[in-house]
């Protein structure tokens, strides 16, 4: 069955950029659908955060879209997550999923992500 | 920031029947799909309904969608205690470059 891990650092410090890797099992991304960053703050509720398509094309939530980049690597099966300048409002448990517009959108676990000093 | 507005909680009792509202515009729900998601405590959310009123395979028909002009609702009825979570409308914004929103989410106690 298809899945979705997510992976990288648990702790960043504020201004840095933080980096996430979804490693996609039991289907080729460059086969199709699209593929995204979601976010959930402690406590509070969902925010999404982009996708990308397999081809490379991306959308994203305006109101992150100058800090966010999305990009996908088909030879390695995974596609990758990158905000820059965060602040302590970026702490959050990050998910990945595949195409939340389908029948059977697919979620990885989760991985937190704080940012501190 | 979120563009879709819901009731920060509902309650009921086993066996009732509880309807969550979806608040959106013309940009998103009024012309797009609204899909609805389940989350219990700690874990990923779970898509409940798709295309405004469709059910995936696994999920009871306890579940129903509908949608109206700009606004969207989910209905679960014959509650049950396993139904206390959190729930999330969702939609396509055609507005801007287009994204993807999710609603404020409406925390459902069984009482």
């Amino acid at each position: 069955q298809v899945q979705l891990q997510e992976s990288g650092p648990g702790l960043v410090k504020p201004s840095e950029t933080l980096s996430l890797t979804c490693a996609v099992s039991g289907y080729s991304i460059s086969s199709g659908y699209y593929w995204g960053w979601i976010r959930q703050p402690p406590g509070k509720g969902l925010e999404w955060i982009g996708s990308i398509y397999h081809s490379g094309s991306t959308y994203y939530n305006p109101s992150l879209k100058s800090r966010v980049t999305i990009s996908v690597d088909t030879s390695k099966n995974q596609f990758s997550l990158k905000l820059s300048s965060v602040t302590a409002a970026d702490t959050a448990v990050y998910y990945c999923a595949r195409d939340l517009s389908t029948s059977n959108p697919i979620w990885g676990q989760g991985t937190m992500v704080t940012v501190s000093s | 920031q979120s563009v879709l507005t819901q009731p920060p909680s509902a309650s009921g009792t086993p066996g009732q029947r509880v309807t969550i509202s979806c608040s959106g515009s013309s940009s998103n729900i009024g012309s797009n799909y609204v899909y609805w998601y389940q989350q219990l405590p700690g874990t990923a959310p779970k898509l409940l309904i798709y295309r405004n009123n469709q059910r995936p395979s696994g999920v009871p028909d306890r579940f129903s969608g509908s949608k109206s002009g700009t606004s969207a609702s989910l209905a679960i009825s014959g509650l049950r205690s396993e139904d206390e979570a959190d729930y999330y409308c969702a939609a396509w914004d055609d507005s801007l470059s287009g994204y993807y929103v999710f609603g404020t989410g409406t925390k459902v106690t069984v009482l």
